[in-house]
């Protein structure tokens, strides 16, 4: 009965570099969502994607970061030339249902990403 | 765009007393509101949840209560334990959102022995 997967936990790149967050959802889930969250601070929504499609992107900085979520494999999170500012515990979670979202989601562990 | 806040930010309480938590949102079309417990380091739990068509909601010592028409909810824990201290966020969602989490900016509660 796994829940929702996220790796790396933890990750520490300098500034300039690539991170890549990767999520799997809990099994039969197709809805992802990926949330932000500052230290000391609530979670913000960034995206929520279906298998092969962005649905909304409202939440996401309009440069550096881009997600997707195959047809196989993990939905990925990716952020380019990394800022000390990117540094916080990014979040997936996914929703039950297969046809359309439910409200109820599940959260993974988190990546923690520390920008050096 | 949906807009949630949450008071108190922090809260300490003695052991076995009851904490209250109250949270409002900006948009009527809300129809979903989750409350997460989060311990330091951790993932979100979600601890209770209600829906637009019901007023109360009950589960051992929580409890959430929904007004609709002043457009606030609140998380009651009675009894508290230790093990209650955490940080504990409320949320709202509705369907032309995407279901997307709106969150509040959490609270932290202290359970004093």
């Amino acid at each position: 009965n796994a829940g929702v997967m996220q790796n790396p936990r933890h990750l520490v790149r300098r500034r300039g570099q690539e991170a890549r967050l990767r999520c799997s959802p809990m099994k039969g889930h197709s809805h992802v969502y990926w949330y932000r969250q500052l230290p000391e601070e609530g979670l913000k929504f960034m995206v929520y994607l279906q298998k092969e499609n962005i649905i909304d992107e409202s939440g996401m900085p309009k440069e550096r970061f881009s997600a997707e979520f195959p047809k196989e494999g993990p939905s990925i999170l990716r952020i380019q030339q990394v800022v000390r500012g990117d540094s916080a515990a990014y979040f997936c979670a996914s929703s039950p249902q297969t046809g359309s979202p439910s409200y109820e989601q599940y959260f993974g562990p988190g990546t923690r990403l520390t920008v050096t | 765009g949906e807009n949630v806040e949450q008071h108190p930010s922090t809260l300490s309480v003695q052991e076995g007393d009851s904490a209250v938590i109250k949270c409002t949102y900006s948009d009527s079309a809300s129809n979903y509101f989750p409350w997460y417990k989060q311990e330091l380091g951790k993932r979100p739990q979600l601890i209770i949840d209600i829906r637009s068509n019901v007023g109360e909601k009950k589960d051992q010592r929580i409890a959430v209560t929904l007004n609709k028409t002043a457009k606030h909810f609140s998380l009651h824990i009675t009894e508290t334990q230790p093990e209650d201290s955490a940080v504990y966020f409320c949320a709202a969602s509705w369907m032309d959102s995407s279901y997307k989490l709106i969150f509040g900016s959490g609270t932290r509660l202290l359970v004093r022995p």
